[in-house]
């Protein structure tokens, strides 16, 4: 089967400027992440979807950051405006059943300067 | 919120040499999962193990639940065993994947 589909791969902006994210999850699967690792830490959730509806983003710095999953597939996470310490490898996963499952992309490595 | 911790941060290793990565949690969990993120940034699952033994080759792993903490030895290292692994629990209150800090392990040829 195929895995989970992310681009761009690499994406370097100004701070200020706005970026966006897509995400395609495994057909199939009901549930959707979206990761923030910042280098040298472990991922981070931000945001995550059950099918097109949002089940956590507490973690979502919600006054730059969204996120949305049009008809239960794929997913876009957008940030605007970018901020210097938004410089990181944002990774999707997606999920059938929530515990097991668990399949990562590749990640976008996102370098604000 | 759960905590994980993981130790050794870093670890350096020659091939052919044996090492155990532990991960710490502070609360009970539905389940756990090991990842080995490699130098390309992807993360690949190497268990599911909320509890007991498993093996897979060289690598086994061992979850004690009770006692909130799970093991991943790595035998015979090999130089692509290089990167950075992490453990990430499940629990039901949040239903969400949280990771540890993670261990850098460099396998020197």
């Amino acid at each position: 089967e195929a895995g989970v589909a992310q681009s761009p791969r690499y994406k370097i902006i100004e701070k200020r400027q706005s970026v966006a994210f897509w995400c395609n999850p495994i057909s199939g699967h009901a549930t959707l992440y979206w990761y923030q690792q910042i280098l040298g830490q472990g991922p981070k959730l931000l945001i995550q979807f059950q099918n097109n509806g949002v089940v956590d983003d507490s973690q979502l710095p919600k006054d730059r950051f969204s996120a949305e999953r049009l008809k239960g597939v794929d997913s876009t996470l957008k940030i605007q405006p970018a901020k210097l310490e938004d410089s990181a490898v944002y990774l999707c996963a997606s999920s059938p059943t929530g515990d097991y499952g668990y399949t990562f992309g590749s990640g976008t490595r996102l370098t604000v300067v | 919120g759960i905590q994980v911790e993981q130790s050794p941060p870093d670890l350096i290793l020659q091939e052919g040499a044996n090492s155990t990565l532990r991960c710490n949690f502070s609360d009970s969990v539905n389940n756990l999962q090991w990842f080995h993120q490699n130098p390309w940034g992807q993360l690949i699952n190497l268990f599911y193990i909320p509890s007991g033994t498993k093996q897979n080759g060289r690598l086994s792993a061992t979850t004690v639940a009770t006692e909130r903490y799970s093991l991943l030895y790595i035998s015979s290292s090999q130089t692509t065993d290089s990167g950075v692994y992490f453990c990430a629990v499940f629990t039901s209150g949040t239903y969400k994947y949280i990771f540890g800090t993670g261990t850098r392990l460099k396998v020197l040829a």
